[in-house]
């Protein structure tokens, strides 16, 4: 079976602070890992995947498999970060999502 | 391009009707996937349709079907529905077939209540 886990349902950072968005998963064979964004009356998007080892919007992830996790990291947040963010998984050609964490950046 | 399109936006059902519900994915897409998000919850995956078949499947019961169309487009359905089902059902369409490997895009989802 295949499980993600995103320990916070509300991250609430100053903006400027570093933002870290914690995701654990539990899979048995290589995992494809994606961070997703829903801005506000917005539909969900593809914020990065870990294949790409890319950094958007000034995001990044790294896939840590000794720990099973995929945290999501911004040195310094910005107001337009504010959003919900969703943490999933590709495995057995189904794709499973976490419970999602709410970053709220504080002015 | 409008993109991944849904319809009805919301639908109010009573217990033990059915339902359909409709996606026509991003033009160039040939795969649908759907996914039902309760509230508070991260989208669950239902079922993922290419060439017109049915691929994947989530742990939904049989209550759940669907069906795709040669012009890629999909139906959800939903029989003897429950208070349980009330949630918001996304769809997702990528452009490729059963390897996945391509990003999806998502829809605005149809809000179901179910009273």
């Amino acid at each position: 079976a295949q499980r993600v886990t995103q320990p916070e349902k509300l991250l609430s950072v100053f903006k400027g602070a570093p933002v870290e968005l914690k995701c654990n998963y539990s899979y048995s064979g290589s995992p494809e890992l994606f961070w997703y964004v829903q801005y506000s009356r917005q539909r969900l998007q593809l914020l990065l995947r870990h294949i790409s080892r890319e950094s958007i919007k000034g995001f990044t992830a790294d896939l840590n498999k000794g720990e099973t996790s995929f945290h999501l990291k911004k040195p310094f947040a910005q107001e337009e970060d504010s959003a919900m963010y969703y943490c999933a998984l590709r495995g057995y050609q189904k794709v499973t999502f976490g419970t999602g964490t709410k970053l709220q950046v504080i002015p | 391009d409008a993109g991944v399109t849904q319809s009805p936006t919301h639908l109010i059902k009573t217990r033990g009707q059915q339902v359909t519900l409709r996606c026509s994915p991003k033009s160039g897409h040939d795969t649908v996937s759907w996914y039902q998000q309760a509230l508070g919850q991260g989208p669950q995956f239902i079922f993922q349709y290419y060439e017109e078949e049915e691929r994947q499947r989530g742990n939904f019961p049989d209550r759940f079907s669907g069906h795709q169309f040669p012009n890629y487009s999909s139906e959800l359905n939903v029989n003897a529905l429950l208070l349980g089902d009330s949630a918001l059902y996304l769809c997702a369409s990528s452009p490729t077939g059963t390897s996945g490997r391509n990003e999806q895009y998502f829809g605005p989802g149809t809000r179901l209540t179910v009273t």
